[in-house]
C-alpha cells in the first residue's frame, strides 16, 4: 500500500461527458502528480501542484483541468470526453520534486 | 530535458541477481537517479532513488558511475514478483516538474 488513494477505481462514461478523479496524498506529502497512461501513449505527465498551487504542467490538454485543496487532496476534472481520453490515470505524490514519489492504483476511464 | 536510455528488455532466472543498466550522459547537477517499476495492470512503485553515492535499500540497490553518466540497478536475488517494467529517470531537485517516462527494460524472470 503506497499510502495514495485514488477514487473511483474504474469509470464508464459517454463521450462529451465531465468526470472528476479525486486523489488523496500521503500524510505528509505537499506534491500531488497527475498522470495519463494510455497504450500508445505511455505513462504522461500532466499536471502538478505544491501545497495547493499549481507548479507545472505537462501535456494537460485544455479540456482538462486540475486542483489541490487545503486538505492537501486534489481533483482532476475531465470534460467534453473523447474516445481518446479513455486511459488509466494515475495520481502521485511527494514531499517535494525529487524525493521518492509514490503512486496510487489509478482510475480507470473508459469512454464510450 | 535530461534523457536516459535503458534496454528494451532483459532476461534472468530466479533466484539469481539482476543488473539493470541506465545512461544519462547529460544528466545536471542537481538531478536525482530515480528507479521505478509498473507490474502489470499495477500504478508505478517507487524503487530506490540517488544523487551520488550508491544507495541501498530492502527493495534494491543503486550504484551510481563516477561521473554520474550512467548507473545500475541490482537486484540481488530475483523473484517471479521481480518481473516488471522498469524506469530509470531524471528527477531534478526541488524542481517544477514531473517524472519523465521513457519506455523502461521490460524485465522477464525465468523460473
Amino acid at each position: 500500500d503506497s499510502g495514495v488513494t485514488q477514487t473511483p477505481k474504474h469509470l464508464i462514461t459517454a463521450t462529451g461527458q465531465r468526470v472528476t478523479l479525486r486523489c488523496s496524498p500521503r500524510s505528509g506529502d505537499l506534491s500531488v502528480y497527475w498522470y495519463q497512461q494510455s497504450l500508445d501513449q505511455g505513462l504522461q505527465f500532466l499536471i502538478q501542484y505544491y501545497n495547493g498551487e499549481e507548479r507545472a504542467k505537462g501535456n494537460i490538454l485544455e479540456r482538462f483541468s486540475a486542483q489541490q485543496f487545503p486538505d492537501l487532496h486534489s481533483e482532476l476534472n475531465l470534460s467534453s470526453l473523447e474516445l481518446g481520453d479513455s486511459a488509466l490515470y494515475f495520481c502521485a505524490s511527494s514531499v517535494v520534486a525529487g524525493a521518492e514519489a509514490f503512486f496510487g492504483q489509478g482510475t480507470r476511464l473508459t469512454v464510450v | 530535458d535530461a534523457k536516459t536510455t535503458q534496454p528494451n528488455s532483459m532476461e534472468s532466472n530466479e533466484e539469481e541477481p539482476v543488473h539493470l543498466p541506465c545512461n544519462h550522459s547529460t544528466i545536471s547537477g542537481t538531478d536525482y537517479i530515480h528507479w521505478y517499476r509498473q507490474l502489470p495492470s499495477q500504478g508505478p512503485e517507487y524503487v530506490i532513488h540517488g544523487l551520488t553515492s550508491n544507495v541501498n535499500n530492502r527493495m534494491a540497490s543503486l550504484a551510481i558511475a563516477e561521473d554520474r553518466k550512467s548507473s545500475t540497478l541490482i537486484l540481488h536475488r530475483a523473484t517471479l514478483r521481480d518481473a516488471a517494467v522498469y524506469y530509470c529517470i531524471l528527477w531534478t531537485g526541488g524542481g517544477a516538474d514531473g517524472l519523465t517516462f521513457g519506455k523502461g527494460t521490460h524485465l522477464i524472470i525465468q523460473p
